[in-house]
């Protein structure tokens, strides 16, 4: 298994292009999330989905848009780049609760955003 | 939504010693509670987590504690060692997963 796979690893935008990151997952979890990682701020949730078809917000959405169509993919998109929204994003996916309980985020290796 | 607040920021040991980081959520619904380990160009590594229904886990050097009533929750290494240097996560996990903002270890050789 490949795990979580991110495309690009790294990019460079120019204020107000658009532009989508990828997420795979080869793992069959049911829950996929994005976060971005900014210095002293932690990983700060941007959108999650509980499965194909649904997603829903964390606590910075503002300026992202997410889809889940398939289990597997999970892409966030950038409509008008901005430089506040320079950061390292990671995915992460986790397969279901286990009696009642949560379960382990496996992240991918993170895509170092740039946008000037 | 939850709020996890982790402490100290940085923590800076000499090998040997042991380091302990804290952490406190807000939302009674969490029940998972992971720790990771994330190095330099990485995307965050889970090395141990806990339950709600267990209050300590250990593994080999590393061990958690959960204290429900308080919600707080704190990650211990003993006999630390230079590969520990590492920026540790704490997280909580209901409906979503949210995250600390990290502690930067360094172990001293």
């Amino acid at each position: 298994n490949a795990g979580v796979t991110q495309t690009p690893k790294f990019q460079v935008l120019k204020t107000g292009q658009s532009m989508t990151l990828q997420c795979a997952q080869d793992m069959n979890h049911e829950y996929m999330s994005w976060y971005r990682q900014d210095p002293g701020m932690g990983l700060r949730l941007i959108h999650y989905s509980v499965g194909a078809g649904i997603t829903d917000q964390g606590e910075v959405p503002n300026g992202y848009n997410v889809s889940r169509s398939t289990t597997e993919d999970f892409p966030l998109r950038l409509l008008s780049a901005a430089p506040s929204q320079t950061s390292v994003y990671f995915c992460a996916s986790s397969p279901p609760p286990r009696r009642n309980m949560n379960t382990e985020a496996f992240f991918g290796q993170g895509t170092r955003l740039t946008v000037v | 939504g939850e709020n996890v607040e982790q402490h100290p920021s940085t923590l800076s040991v000499q090998e040997g010693d042991s380091a302990v980081i804290k952490c406190t959520y807000s939302d009674s619904a969490s029940n998972y509670f992971p720790w990771y380990k994330q190095e330099l160009g990485k995307g965050p590594q889970l090395i141990i987590d806990i339950r709600s229904n267990v209050g300590e886990k250990k593994d080999q050097r590393i061990a958690v504690t959960l204290n429900k009533t308080a919600k707080h929750f704190s990650l211990h290494i003993t006999e630390t060692q230079p590969e520990d240097s590492a920026v540790y996560f704490c997280a909580a996990s209901g409906n979503d997963m949210r995250f600390g903002a990290g502690t930067r270890l360094t172990v001293k050789p």
